[in-house]
């Protein structure tokens, strides 16, 4: 069963730092490229960042790139996300979203499987 | 500039079908789109790969009571015999080289 969990949300204040990881089973981490996906409350769902199987391909929307950084590690299965200079606009869940297989040649691609997200606050 | 468009809202009765709608900027009526469901408090649930004649992939584990189809710019998620745990939103995606993620708004499913 293919699995993403993930983790490290929180309640920052402004300007502070977070890391979340995804931890994901299930299927060969290695072969697939992933994307973190945001929703803020009550609000729809916004694409963030994208890292390919060998991390030589990065891409971020306008709204986080310079205070975002993306990371993976295939050997430990995991995703990251550094998240730095946060502001009360970056408070959402995030969600880990694998690009299928047959869509990863065009952009990030389109996701099959997600997480269940994890709540990030920004609030003093 | 690729956007996705989809009416806020939809009803329909307990039983019955319902048709939602996302509809390409002009210009990209030959482009692919995934549907995803997001029930409540959950995360979202990849439904469908969809092209632009017609042809579908389902997820995992989808029922064949959801199903897909096209018309020019317009790509249509089709639900029949709703239950109750259909009630939620749903959105589109699309992807392209040199495009980054982009989604439609949502629409919210209302199973009266």
């Amino acid at each position: 069963e293919v699995q993403l969990v993930e983790s490290g949300g929180g309640l920052v204040q402004p300007g502070e730092s977070l890391r979340l990881s995804c931890a994901v089973s299930g299927f060969t981490f290695s072969g697939y490229n992933i994307n973190w996906v945001r929703q803020a409350p009550g609000k729809g769902l916004e694409w963030v960042s994208y890292i390919s199987t060998s991390s030589g391909t990065k891409y971020y929307a306008d709204s986080v790139k310079g205070r975002f950084t993306i990371s993976r590690d295939n050997a430990k299965n995991s995703l990251y996300l550094q998240m730095n200079s946060l502001r009360a606009e970056d408070t959402a869940i995030y969600y880990c979203a694998r690009t299928a297989s047959d869509g990863s040649a065009y952009g990030v691609g389109y996701f099959d499987y997600w997480g269940q997200g994890t709540l990030v606050t920004v609030s003093s | 500039q690729l956007v996705l468009t989809q009416s806020p809202s939809a009803s329909a009765s307990l039983g019955a079908s319902v048709k939602i709608t996302c509809t390409l900027s002009s210009g990209h009526n030959s482009y692919a789109i995934a549907w995803h469901q997001q029930q409540p408090e959950k995360g979202p649930r990849f439904l469908m790969k969809l092209k632009s004649d017609g042809s579908h992939t389902k997820g995992d584990g989808i029922p064949d009571r959801f199903s897909g189809s096209s018309s020019g710019a317009e790509r249509y998620l089709i639900i029949s015999s709703l239950q109750s745990e259909d009630e939620a939103d749903y959105y589109c995606q699309t992807w392209a080289t040199g495009i980054l993620g982009v989604f439609g708004g949502g629409t919210k499913l209302t199973v009266l």
